[in-house]
């Protein structure tokens, strides 16, 4: 199994553009979400999915829209860049949100905009 | 929603010597906490895992307590390696899952 794959792992984009962060997963988790990594601040939830066709928002939704066609799939998508997002992204998943298990991370997405 | 608290930012021990991290949680009916470690240039892993209805868990030198009347719980390491440096993030969960800001663990040899 693959676990959770991100791409792309580095990525530059200036100020004002847009961009898709991919997100998959082979392990049929139905929970996944999208979280930003910033020093000193640990990981903030962005959004989050219970499964295919349920999104919420997190902590620091704003900027940042999310769908979930299937389960498989969670892309992030960066609408109108800014330097505020300038930040490391992990894709999570986890089994049966009714249950308590641990995430599985991919390895991250390094974002800068400048 | 959930606030986590984790204490201290850094750490720094000798090779053999115990290390403790700390973190407190807000909302009471928060009833999974588990510990993530993270190595450099790459996503956190599960290391350890406490439910609600359990006080204590422990796995060879990793350990976990759990005071829910505090609303707070703590990663005990013993017997420290250098291999053990690395950041490591405690959360709290009720559905979505709220991260502490993380405790960067030194181990010199």
């Amino acid at each position: 199994n693959a676990g959770v794959t991100q791409t792309p792992k580095f990525q530059v984009l200036k100020t004002g553009q847009s961009m898709t962060l991919q997100c998959a997963q082979d392990m049929n988790h139905e929970y996944m979400s999208w979280y930003r990594q910033d020093p000193g601040m640990g990981l903030r939830l962005i959004h989050y999915s219970v499964g295919a066709g349920i999104t919420d928002q997190g902590e620091v939704p704003n900027g940042y829209n999310v769908s979930r066609s299937t389960t498989e799939d969670f892309p992030l998508r960066l609408l109108s860049a800014a330097p505020s997002q300038t930040s490391v992204y992990f894709c999570a998943s986890r089994r049966n949100p009714g249950q308590h298990y641990g995430y599985t991370f991919g390895s991250g997405t390094r974002l800068t905009v400048v | 929603g959930e606030n986590v608290e984790q204490h201290p930012s850094t750490l720094s021990v000798q090779e053999g010597d115990s290390a403790v991290i700390k973190c407190t949680y807000s909302d009471s009916a928060s009833n999974y906490f588990p510990w993530y470690k993270q190595e450099l240039g790459k996503g956190p892993q599960l290391i350890i895992d406490i439910r609600s209805n359990v006080g204590e868990k422990k796995d060879q030198r990793i350990a976990v307590t759990l005071n829910k009347t505090a609303k707070h719980f703590s990663l005990h390491i013993t017997e420290t390696q250098p291999e053990d440096s690395a950041v490591y993030f405690c959360a709290a969960s009720i559905n979505d899952m709220r991260f502490g800001a993380g405790t960067r663990l030194t181990v010199k040899p």
